[in-house]
């Protein structure tokens, strides 16, 4: 156990439904990171943020896909009209500053679009 | 985008014997990170080196760097059968600047240790 944690670890769900995942990452990590895993392959960048702010995104996340962190403290990414190919393992990491320094992943939540 | 290129994609090896995976990237880096996942499991950080280092030991794990080639290795002793897991290197791609810890992923190598 990392201290990072996820939830849910597996979500379900139909095409087309919505669905939102939370990250509470370690309590005095003000970095936090959402990656995306499909199978075989290593984890991709999605975004970040340093506190409540979200400093970068990537061309990955579409207009469906929304992520927020109103407090600085945990996370939500929401996936709107989720579509087949959205699913994979939904990683969620923290760190402190000042960098580099070691990334902790949470456990994941693992979606699966039918 | 996957920055890294791992090789071998699997390896199977007998308990004792080392394992060497290789790792390869594309672009500048800041530095360079060795993760562990075992199956559908979260990422566990293994090791760290920096652009301007060249070897690095934690354990039974030894990690090299050559920036010059743009590649790495991790070297696991002695394995065990709990070594058993996909390894990945990490990249973080900003070189004598800021680091913000956006990591670029190699594809894995699957290492299966039999006791």
């Amino acid at each position: 156990d990392t201290g990072v944690s996820q939830d849910p670890r597996h979500k379900i769900t139909k095409r087309g439904q919505n669905v939102t995942f939370r990250c509470d990452p370690i309590s005095e990590h003000n970095r936090l990171y959402w990656y995306r895993q499909t199978l075989g392959q290593g984890p991709e960048f999605l975004t970040y943020f340093q506190n409540e702010a979200q400093l970068e995104k990537s061309r990955l996340l579409s207009d469906r896909f929304s992520a927020e962190r109103p407090k600085g403290s945990f996370s939500t990414l929401e996936i709107q009209r989720t579509e087949q190919g959205d699913s994979a393992m939904y990683l969620c990491a923290s760190l402190a500053g000042p960098l580099p320094e070691t990334q902790y992943f949470g456990p994941g939540t693992r979606l699966l679009v039918l | 985008s996957q920055q890294g290129e791992e090789d071998p994609q699997a390896l199977s090896i007998q308990e004792g014997e080392n394992a060497t995976m290789n790792c390869s990237y594309k672009t500048s880096i800041n530095n360079l990170q060795w993760y562990r996942q075992n199956s559908g499991r979260g990422l566990v950080h293994l090791i760290l080196i920096r652009s301007n280092e060249r070897e690095k030991h934690s354990g039974r794990l030894r990690v090299t760097l050559d920036t010059s080639k743009k590649s790495s290795s991790l070297l696991i002793t002695a394995s065990r059968a709990a070594d058993t897991a996909s390894y990945f290197c990490a990249t973080d791609g900003h070189a004598g600047g800021t680091s913000y810890g956006k990591l670029t992923f190699g594809q894995g190598t699957i290492l299966t240790v039999h006791p």
